[in-house]
C-alpha cells in the first residue's frame, strides 16, 4: 500500500487565495521530504527540501516567500501556495526518504493538481 | 552539475513491437543511484526500478529490461512486445547515494504510445 500520502488529491481555488496542500509519511518518520512541481507535458521540478525542525530550502527560482514549506512533524510536511494566481496550476508531488539499511528508498505522493482560477 | 537527457521526447509504436527507451547522465559522484518510473494519465509515479552505480549488471523483469553502460553513462529501458497499458510517460532519473537520501532530477520524459 501506500507509504507517503497527499491531501487534497485534487483542488480548485479563486485567484489570490491561499491552499495547503499536505504530505504524510504513513509508517516511518522522515525528517526530510522533497516538493516537486510539474506543468503539464514537463518534468518534475525541485521546488524545495522540507527539513524537520529548520527551516526549508528552496531552489533557485522558487519564491519561499509564496510557496510555505512546514515540517511539523516527523511524518507531516505542509505546502502552502499563497495568493495563488492561475500560473501557479500544477502539480505538486511530495516525496519522502525512507531508510533501508544502509541507504534509503524514495517513496513518491500521490500527488495534488491544483487549479487556479 | 547533475543532468539527466531523455532525447526521445514521444514515441509511438504498435502492440507487440519492442521499444527502447534512451537515458544519458551527467554526474561526478562516483556512488550515485538511476531510476525509471512510470507516470500514467492518472499522474501517480509507479517506480519501475532502481539501480546503484557500482551494480553494472543488466536486469530484466518480466517485458521489461534494463542496460545500464556506465562507460557512455546510458541506462536504457526496453519494453519488449509492448502494450497498450503501457502507453505512459516514462521519467529517467538520477540521485546522489547520501546517507541522508536526496531528491532526484528528473530527465523530460518520454511519452510512449502503444495503439493495437
Amino acid at each position: 500500500g501506500a507509504v507517503v500520502s497527499q491531501h487534497p488529491s485534487w483542488v480548485i481555488c479563486k485567484s489570490g487565495t491561499s491552499v495547503k496542500i499536505e504530505c504524510r509519511s504513513l509508517d516511518f518518520q522522515a525528517t526530510t521530504m522533497f516538493w516537486y512541481r510539474q506543468f503539464p507535458k514537463q518534468s518534475l521540478m525541485l521546488m524545495a527540501t522540507s527539513n524537520e525542525g529548520s527551516k526549508a530550502t528552496y531552489e533557485q527560482g522558487v519564491e519561499k516567500d509564496k510557496f510555505l514549506i512546514n515540517h511539523a512533524s516527523l511524518t507531516l510536511s505542509t505546502l502552502t501556495v499563497t495568493s495563488a494566481h492561475p500560473e501557479d496550476s500544477s502539480f505538486y508531488i511530495c516525496s519522502a526518504p525512507r531508510p533501508r539499511g544502509v541507504t534509503y528508498e524514495q517513496y513518491f505522493g500521490p500527488g495534488t493538481r491544483l487549479t487556479v482560477t | 552539475a547533475q543532468k539527466v537527457t531523455q532525447a526521445q521526447t514521444e514515441i509511438s509504436v504498435v502492440e507487440k513491437e519492442d521499444v527502447t527507451l534512451d537515458c544519458v547522465y551527467e554526474t561526478r559522484d562516483t556512488t550515485y543511484y538511476l531510476f525509471w518510473y512510470k507516470q500514467p494519465p492518472s499522474g501517480e509515479l509507479v517506480f519501475l526500478i532502481r539501480r546503484n552505480s557500482f551494480d553494472e549488471q543488466n536486469e530484466i523483469s518480466g517485458r521489461y529490461s534494463w542496460n545500464f553502460q556506465k562507460s557512455t553513462s546510458s541506462f536504457n529501458f526496453t519494453i519488449t512486445a509492448s502494450q497498450v497499458v503501457d502507453s505512459a510517460v516514462y521519467f529517467c532519473a538520477l540521485s546522489e547515494a547520501r546517507q541522508a537520501g536526496t531528491a532526484l532530477i528528473f530527465g523530460k520524459g518520454t511519452t510512449l504510445s502503444v495503439s493495437s
